[in-house]
């Protein structure tokens, strides 16, 4: 699985969009781009994931660049529940789990949203 | 709709004592899987479970072993307890290409 880069930490004023910025330049075909949250003292929970197209859903949005070695996930209103700790994640979703379908976690990006 | 449920969800035991750490999940998914987390890190896999009847190691397998008992249940037991598995413990399942979903941890101290 391709590793991943993330900034440590990042501010972003309430009602504003937040951008997180995620660079993965050994990616390769058939890996997909995850991301998930995890708020303080709960279990990770998954966000959004795409290949190459940008993707929306109810939660954010997730812009990867034509050559797919980075992407940016924007919360498009933050607010202060999202204040959490983002994760990164680059794999190739196979038929079933282990080291082929875990999901290698870094340090991810501490979100502080600030009123 | 429970998804993933996990017991205890805190946990403080002595050097050397055993005990298992459960998992449940209700979305009839095939993998589940069994992660750690130490403070200021991020969740390092301890075993999986690939489908029912099937687990393998992870990163960090020593010192745990674990059960897939059905689809529904993966636990995880610390035979003789040491104060490195100090930890927060996050179970999580998933099926085919789709995400993984987590639960809420079972927070384990040894002293």
């Amino acid at each position: 699985d391709a590793k991943t880069t993330q900034p440590p930490s990042m501010d972003c004023a309430e009602g504003r969009a937040a951008n997180l910025p995620c660079n993965h330049s050994t990616i390769s075909g058939n890996e997909y781009v995850y991301w998930y949250r995890q708020i303080h003292s709960q279990g990770p929970q998954y966000i959004i994931h795409g290949l190459k197209n940008n993707e929306t859903n109810e939660m954010a949005s997730l812009i990867i660049t034509e050559d797919r070695k980075s992407s940016t996930l924007i919360l498009p209103h933050a607010t202060l529940r999202d204040t959490a700790v983002y994760y990164c994640i680059v794999r190739a979703p196979r038929a079933y789990g282990g080291s082929q379908g875990n999901l290698i976690f870094g340090k991810g990006t501490k979100l502080s949203v600030k009123p | 709709n429970a998804g993933v449920t996990q017991t205890p969800k805190f946990q403080v035991l002595k050097t050397g004592q055993s005990m298992t750490l459960q998992c449940a999940q209700d979305m009839n998914h095939n993998s589940m899987y069994w992660y750690r987390q130490d403070p200021g890190m991020g969740l390092r896999l301890i075993y999986y479970s690939a489908s029912e009847g099937t687990t393998d190691k992870g990163e960090v397998p020593n010192g745990y072993n674990v059960s897939r008992l059905n689809k529904r249940e993966f636990s995880l037991r610390l035979e003789s307890a040491a104060p490195s598995q100090t930890s927060v413990y996050f179970c999580a399942s998933s099926d085919r290409l789709q995400p993984q979903h987590f639960g809420d941890g079972t927070r384990l101290s040894i002293l």
